[in-house]
């Protein structure tokens, strides 16, 4: 069955603290995003990776292809970073047309206090 | 910049309602998909479609049925509504083969 995990489930931090959250999926992939959520609702794409690392201001993602394994990572996190942070893969479909369809990790929920 | 709309922010019907969640984008994108999201659990695939009067299951298709008429727009019904569909539904799309998804803002549905 084609999986996501996500962890922790719930992670609170002081501001200024380097946050990991952790996203293992089960088997191989076509794409992985980080994706946030902010509270009302909208859900913004993050970062879309396949291999390495991207890098955008405070926020880096990785990923390692053999241990189907990626990481979000804030350094220097502020109140604002406080969201829901949600893996989503797309797993890989030989011979066929995905259609774009994506399998979600569970969120992290991510509270940065002043 | 793409722009996914959902007809109600927030909506409570009662048990047994007829109820349509209508989502409509602006990107002429072929692909569009309704979620359900539920604490604990994530975003779930309810329906998706990937042309006009086509559409696929997703995980969870019980209790809901959609329609795609028109490209820009694709409608979740409820057809009698029940209060474990209490939930917040999130409609998505994208370009046939891309895996970028654009989110619409959600709407809260409560079944009383």
């Amino acid at each position: 069955k084609n999986e996501v995990e996500q962890s922790p489930q719930n992670l609170t931090a002081q501001e200024g603290e380097f946050i990991t959250i952790n996203c293992s999926y089960s088997v191989g992939i076509s794409a992985l995003h980080w994706l946030q959520q902010h509270p009302g609702g909208g859900i913004v794409s993050l970062f879309m990776l396949s291999s390495g690392k991207k890098k955008h201001g405070r926020l880096i993602a990785t990923i390692n292809i053999q241990e189907k394994h990626s990481s979000l990572h804030i350094t220097a996190s502020h109140p604002r970073d406080s969201a829901v942070y949600i893996c989503a893969v797309a797993f890989f479909n030989a011979g066929g047309t995905s259609y774009g369809k994506l399998t979600f990790g569970q969120g992290t929920i991510l509270t940065v206090h002043p | 910049d793409v722009k996914v709309t959902q007809s109600s922010r927030y909506l409570v019907k009662r048990t047994g309602e007829k109820v349509f969640l209508e989502c409509v984008q602006d990107m002429d994108h072929e692909n569009m998909f309704w979620y359900r999201q539920d604490p604990g659990l994530g975003l779930r695939l309810i329906y998706f479609s990937y042309d006009v009067k086509m559409k696929e299951k997703g995980d969870i298709p019980e209790g809901y049925s959609v329609s795609r008429e028109k490209k820009e727009r694709f409608s979740l019904i409820l057809e009698s509504a029940s209060t474990n569909q209490t939930s917040m539904y999130l409609c998505a799309s994208s370009l046939l083969d891309s895996y970028e998804q654009y989110f619409g803002p959600g709407t809260r549905l409560t079944v009383t």
